[in-house]
């Protein structure tokens, strides 16, 4: 089955530092671009971060840059997203993002389920 | 930063066709994606580069981008249609959503 299954969410203090992991089954996981998206609680969507097939290309958000750190690992099919420093306005759902491209963008066309990310004191 | 601006709230009669507009400067020169999300359920994707529908994605949903304004049609609009829509576009490797715009079906 084609699937994202995010981890690693939980409650952490102000300040705190959380990783989240992927892991993506049932495709080829090194030739898609990954990204984080993220949703607060009754708002709308954010996207966090992309990485590119070799890592060679990173980009993140205004509102997360120099404070997060996205990787990844193809040998394990795997995503990550370092998260340091974190405040009150990073609590989201976070979701891990396939992006697709055939012959131009074709969109973020596979979503995990999200893991919660919880900051407060 | 690219700003993105749909309407909170739109409702339409059931079996009719549903607009939802996203602005944004030269929004016509981009490529734009549309995202269906459900209470409690990630997003999916139904219009990719304007006005294209992935894979199992039913004609219903149809799409435009011309100027300043994308728009997504939901055409014989029915209960399941009830969710919340975005629109997202790439500008320098960053991407963009907008607010999101709740569907309603009376």
């Amino acid at each position: 089955e084609v699937q994202l299954v995010e981890s690693g969410g939980g409650l952490v203090k102000p300040g705190g530092s959380l990783r989240l992991s992927c892991v993506a089954s049932g495709f080829t996981f090194s030739r898609y671009t990954m990204n984080w998206v993220r949703q607060s609680p009754g708002k709308g969507l954010e996207w966090v971060s992309s990485i590119s097939t070799s890592s060679t290309y990173i980009y993140y958000a205004d509102s997360v840059k120099g404070r997060f750190t996205i990787s990844r690992d193809n040998v394990n099919n795997s995503l990550f997203l370092q998260m340091d420093s974190l405040r009150a306005d990073d609590t989201a759902v976070y979701f891990c993002v396939r992006e697709s491209y055939s012959s131009g963008p074709k969109g973020f066309d596979l979503w995990g389920q999200g893991t919660l990310v919880t900051v407060s004191s | 930063s690219y700003e993105l601006t749909q309407p909170l709230s739109v409702s339409v009669a059931l079996g009719q066709t549903a607009t939802i507009t996203c602005g944004g400067h030269n929004i016509g020169n981009k490529n734009v994606q549309w995202y269906q999300q459900k209470p409690g359920q990630a997003p999916v994707l139904v219009i990719y580069r304007d006005n294209n529908r992935p894979s199992g994605i039913p004609d219903q949903f149809s799409g435009s981008n011309s100027g300043k304004t994308a728009t997504l049609n939901i055409s014989r609009v029915q209960v399941g249609d009830e969710a919340d829509y975005y629109c997202q576009v790439w500008d320098n490797s960053i991407a963009f959503f907008g607010g999101g715009t709740k569907l309603t079906v009376l």
